[in-house]
């Protein structure tokens, strides 16, 4: 069965720093590209990154620079590096294995930001 | 980056009629050297994540009963729920993967 389970949310300060994680399973991370999409409460869905095959990653320009899309293909695990925290990067951040199209999507994270 | 726009913001109907969504994208997400539209619809139920309804602007994902339909072509897509069922109360979402930013409409919440 394909799962992804997020992780690493969480409580933090404004300039702050966090990863989360998404560790996959039932599929090879690195066989896919795979995203990070998030969604502010009450609001709709933001694509945030994405990390191709191959290893090329691209960026919402809300977050260029301050954040970092990755895996480990030995954990077969998606990463995102999250510094330089804005009251408005508070949001639910899932993760998606993507082949274009969105096909597969863990349950979310909660990241809030605040002092 | 393509914007998508989706009409109407909320939708009420009642169980058993049919339920259009609108999404309209500001340039076309047609790749001519395929022929895809490279567009997809998902559903979300509160608290739950998205789940991928339609991709490829009119392919059913696996599992997805058919009274769910995706057309149209270009610029301009509909969703179609052919006889609404009580379980299909959700927010609906419009999303263009023809260029990067993947972007998303702003959603249409089903209501009954």
């Amino acid at each position: 069965e394909v799962q992804l389970v997020e992780s690493g949310g969480g409580l933090v300060q404004p300039g702050g720093s966090l990863r989360l994680s998404c560790a996959a399973s039932g599929f090879t991370v690195s066989d896919y590209y795979m995203s990070w999409v998030r969604q502010a409460p009450g609001k709709w869905l933001e694509w945030v990154s994405v990390i191709y095959s191959g290893g090329n990653t691209y960026y919402a320009d809300s977050v260029k620079g301050r954040f970092t899309i990755s895996r480990d293909n030995s954990k077969n695990t998606l990463y995102l590096q999250m510094n330089s925290l804005r009251a408005e990067d508070t949001a639910v951040y899932y993760c998606a294995r993507t082949r274009y199209y969105l096909d597969c999507w863990g349950q979310g994270t909660l990241v809030t930001v605040s002092s | 980056d393509i914007v998508m726009t989706q009409s109407p913001d909320s939708l009420p109907v009642s169980l058993g009629e049919r339920a259009t969504i609108n999404c309209k994208s500001s340039q076309s997400v047609l790749y001519s050297s395929n022929n895809k539209n490279y567009l997809g619809w998902y559903q979300q139920k509160p608290g739950q994540p998205p789940k991928l309804l339609i991709y490829w602007a009119s392919t059913r994902e696996s599992g997805v009963p058919d009274r769910f339909s995706g057309s149209g072509s270009g610029t301009d897509f509909t969703l179609t729920i052919s006889s609404l069922q009580a379980e299909d109360v959700a927010v609906y979402y419009c999303q263009q993967y023809y260029d990067i930013p993947y972007t998303f409409g702003q959603g249409t919440k089903l209501e009954i």
